[in-house]
């Protein structure tokens, strides 16, 4: 089975980084890529950038452009999302997603998400 | 950025009832849309990709279709398990959710 894991909850200062991970299991992880989508509280869904599992190849959203790094270790088969100079607004869950077809952003398995709180 | 707007933001409706949802793109996507069901606290679940393919496992009262700009996602027969937030999702050009739909009890 697929499954996509990721780290625990965390509370940052406005101005600070955070760094998320996902760890990928039960599929040639070389294959999919992933994606990051976010979620503030009540809000909808904003897809936020995307790394190849295949040649580390990244997109972003326009939005987080110079904000948002994402990256893969693939001897762990886990992949990271660093947001940078965070604010209140950045509160969000976080949820990692695989690929249902290679380069797509059309999703198949989400992470169970990682609850990030900005506050002062 | 393409802009997705789904309509209405929420809706009631009572077991067995027929349910449709209408999002539309700012510039077409072609076939590239994908509809999600979302529960309270749960990651989001893939029902149909590519306007009308249903994913493996979703129940088949669960349809979509349209292309282009317009598409809709139809509920027949509403369960109890459906009361839930829908989301749209255009995959044309990078990626961009719709605001929502929730579905509620009458």
């Amino acid at each position: 089975q697929v499954h996509l894991v990721q780290s625990g909850a965390e509370v940052m200062r406005p101005g600070a980084s955070v760094k998320v991970s996902c760890k990928a299991s039960g599929y040639t992880f070389s294959r999919y890529g992933i994606s990051w989508v976010r979620q503030a509280p009540g809000q909808g869904l904003e897809w936020m950038g995307w790394i190849s599992g295949y040649n580390e190849n990244t997109h972003h959203a326009q939005k987080f452009q110079g904000r948002v790094s994402v990256t893969t270790d693939t001897s762990t088969n886990t992949v990271y999302m660093e947001l940078r100079s965070l604010r209140s607004e950045d509160t969000a869950v976080y949820y990692c997603a695989r690929d249902r077809v290679d380069g797509t952003y059309n999703l198949d398995y989400w992470g169970q998400g990682t609850l990030v709180t900005v506050s002062s | 950025d393409i802009q997705m707007t789904q309509s209405p933001s929420t809706l009631s409706a009572s077991v067995g009832d027929r349910v449709t949802i209408t999002c539309r793109a700012s510039q077409s996507v072609g076939g590239w849309l994908a509809w999600y069901q979302q529960k309270p606290g749960k990651a989001p679940k893939l029902l149909i990709y590519e306007a009308s393919t249903l994913q493996i496992g979703v129940p088949s009262r669960f349809s979509g279709s349209g292309s282009g700009t317009d598409f809709t996602l139809t509920i027949s027969n509403v369960q109890p398990d459906d009361f839930a937030t829908y989301y749209c999702q255009q995959y044309n050009s990078y990626s961009t959710f719709g605001q929502g739909t929730k579905v509620d009890i009458q």
